[in-house]
């Protein structure tokens, strides 16, 4: 069974940097995109980043909201993924959550409509940005 | 761009059915989504997909009673014979060109 485990979540004063790490287990990891989403204490989820697998290129895509400041990265040899977080703000502050991003293709190379969608997800790791 | 509109909240007597709609912007119309769903106090947990022809497939381990639908721009998750345990927050999500989107969110409440 699939189980993603989130870490590196805490306590961090505003403009300071944090890395929070995504183990994963029971799945072929190279084989998955993997994303990053969080959640605003009482708010809704929203999607800060993803990074496709090798085989469909391996790049990364960046919410607007945190683009320039934070980045996913992936690492097949150890099935981790990686959100690093820096020039942080207190609205930064939440529960992220790695997920798993299956990808639906329409035809055989995915050259046409396909989609990603999230279906795995971990329990989550609090970030607190505060001074 | 691609925006996903959910109404706040719906209700439903225990064992009747409640539908949540969540619609795409035009121009989206077609696109396929996934359905999540968030208990109090809980991460998410992936639902079901429906896709681009309307067909729907749902996770490992949801219960048949989770259904989903489309019609136009509007796609629906229906639970039929509501349970306690699915009193939760419902989000949809959907996918263009490099950017993944979530909807606002409805709130289930099990009368």
């Amino acid at each position: 069974e699939a189980e993603l485990v989130e870490s590196g979540g805490g306590l961090v004063q505003p403009g300071r940097s944090l890395r929070l790490s995504c183990r994963t287990y029971g799945f072929r990891f190279a084989d998955y995109a993997m994303a990053w989403v969080r959640q605003a204490p009482g708010k809704g989820l929203e999607w800060l980043s993803f990074i496709r697998s090798k085989a469909h290129s391996g790049a990364a895509e960046h919410a607007a909201s945190v683009k320039g400041r934070f980045t996913i990265s992936r690492d097949d040899s150890t099935g981790i993924a990686y959100l690093q977080m820096n020039s942080l703000k207190t609205e930064d502050t939440g529960v992220y959550y790695c997920a798993r991003d299956s990808l639906e293709c329409t035809d055989a190379r995915c050259r046409g409509y396909h989609y990603y969608y999230m279906d795995v997800w971990g329990k989550g790791a609090t970030v607190t940005v505060s001074s | 761009q691609l925006v996903l509109t959910q109404s706040p909240s719906a209700s439903a007597s225990l064992g009747a059915s409640v539908t949540v709609t969540c619609t795409l912007s035009s121009g989206y119309t077609s696109y396929a989504i996934a359905w999540h769903q968030q208990q109090p106090e809980k991460g998410p947990r992936y639902l079901m997909r429906i896709n681009s022809d309307g067909t729907y497939s749902t996770g490992d381990g949801i219960p048949d009673r989770f259904s989903g639908s489309r019609s136009g721009a509007e796609r629906y998750l229906t639970i039929s014979g509501v349970q306690s345990e699915d009193e939760a927050d419902y989000y949809c999500q959907s996918y263009d060109s490099g950017t993944q989107v979530f909807g606002g969110g409805t709130k289930v409440t099990v009368l």
